[in-house]
Order: structure tokens, then sequence, then C-alpha cells
């Protein structure tokens, strides 16, 4: 089946930017999100970016999305403590209808 | 304008009985989805409802089915439980099941002994 891979963990300090990274295997994917969650939550959803984007800002938030390599990215501009969470990266396949498909989660911790 | 709600928030139950989850759908969107996640893993799709059909299953037994009642709310029912079956249930509402905008609820702990 299609899969979708993130490192486990990053760590970055307060008031750098943080980069999470994406890949996936599926050619044809029309919708890519990125959800947060925190412990003992649900996903909160982020952002997500339509297969004939290649760049989208939401403000501290910036999504590249590389369809060539198949490479997502998430860029969070001058992280906070409150950004340390788990971020997972998601897809819909064409044809999938609205079945999200995710990676094993992104865990970022953010050091005063 | 309430989000996605989900009951119980948490549920204890032993091996081989029957437990029903239940969700709410953000206010004008009329498509639900479940999702499974194991502890440290990401959510796995169990199935989809719209118009008060399954239209999607991810590959879960048969012993997952579920329901969409008119006001768009669903349930999900897990019969025989079985240990593996611990897990946060999450539900996901849309408008409709095409992509865009998908919002997950707080989800249902779920722990078998």
């Amino acid at each position: 089946g299609e899969d979708v891979e993130q490192s486990l963990f990053l760590s970055v300090r307060e008031g750098d930017s943080s980069v999470i990274n994406c890949t996936y295997t599926d050619s044809s994917s029309t919708y890519l999100y990125w959800y947060k969650q925190e412990p003992g939550a649900g996903l909160q959803l982020l952002t997500y970016i339509f297969s004939n984007m290649d760049m989208k800002q939401d403000q501290r938030l910036t999504v590249l999305l590389n369809k060539k390599d198949k490479h997502l990215s998430l860029r969070i501009a001058d992280t906070q403590t409150g950004d340390s969470a788990i971020y997972f990266c998601a897809e819909i396949g064409n044809n999938a209808g609205n079945m999200l498909t995710f990676g094993g989660g992104t865990r970022l911790m953010v050091k005063p | 304008d309430a989000g996605v709600t989900q009951s119980p928030t948490h549920l204890i139950k032993t091996r081989g009985q029957q437990v029903t989850l239940r969700c709410s759908p953000k206010s004008g969107h009329d498509t639900v989805s479940w999702y499974q996640q194991a502890l440290g893993q990401g959510p796995q799709f169990i199935f989809q409802y719209y118009e008060e059909e399954e239209r999607q299953r991810g590959n879960f037994p048969d012993r997952f089915s579920g329901h969409q009642f008119p006001n768009y709310s669903s349930e999900l029912n897990v019969n025989a439980l079985l240990l593996g079956d611990s897990a946060l249930y999450l539900c996901a509402s849309s408008l409709r099941p095409t992509g865009g905008e998908q919002f997950f609820g707080p989800g249902t702990r779920l722990t078998v002994l």
C-alpha cells in the first residue's frame, strides 16, 4: 500500500525555525496535510495543500511541496514552547475519496 | 460553533465484550470517518460514512462496524473485543468525501483488559 514516512524526533531552541519533513510514495496524491497532536488530545488541523500548489504560507507556518521528489515539509517560524507536540503528515491519494494515510509522526521538542 | 465531539472520553472493557463509540461532526459537515490510533503510531483509517452509507473501508475486520444517522452523527461498534483493540479512536468530519478540510474530534481512549 501507499506509505508516508517521517523522522521520529526534532529538537530546537525557542525562537529558532523548525523544519519537519515528510516523504510519501503515492504519486497520485491530491491533498497533503499537517496535523498537530498534543499529549492525550485529538488531532488539530494546521494546514493542507492541494497537489497543484508548491507552497502555502499561513502566519508562522510554511508548507513546501516537491511533487517530483514526493517530499513535503512544514516550517514553523519563531518556534515557541507551546509548539512542542507530535506533528503528523498525511495524504489523500487519487481515487481514495477522503481516506487519509498518515505518517508515524515527528515529535518536536522546543527547549527554552 | 461546536467542533467535532466524541463520547465517551474513556472506556474500559474486557476481552470479548462489545463497545459503541459516538461522534457528532462539525456543524455543516456531512461526512464522518473513523480512525484507530495505537500508542506511538499514526492513525489508521477504519471506514467512512456519507449519506448514511459506508463509502470506504480500511483494512479492518468485520468486527468493526458503523452507522450514520440522518443528522450526520455516527457510531462505531466493535464486537468481540481483543487486547489489540486498545487504542485512541478518532472521528473526523468533512464536507463531502472529496478531500479538503478534515477536522478531528478529541478521541475516545479504549482500554481492553
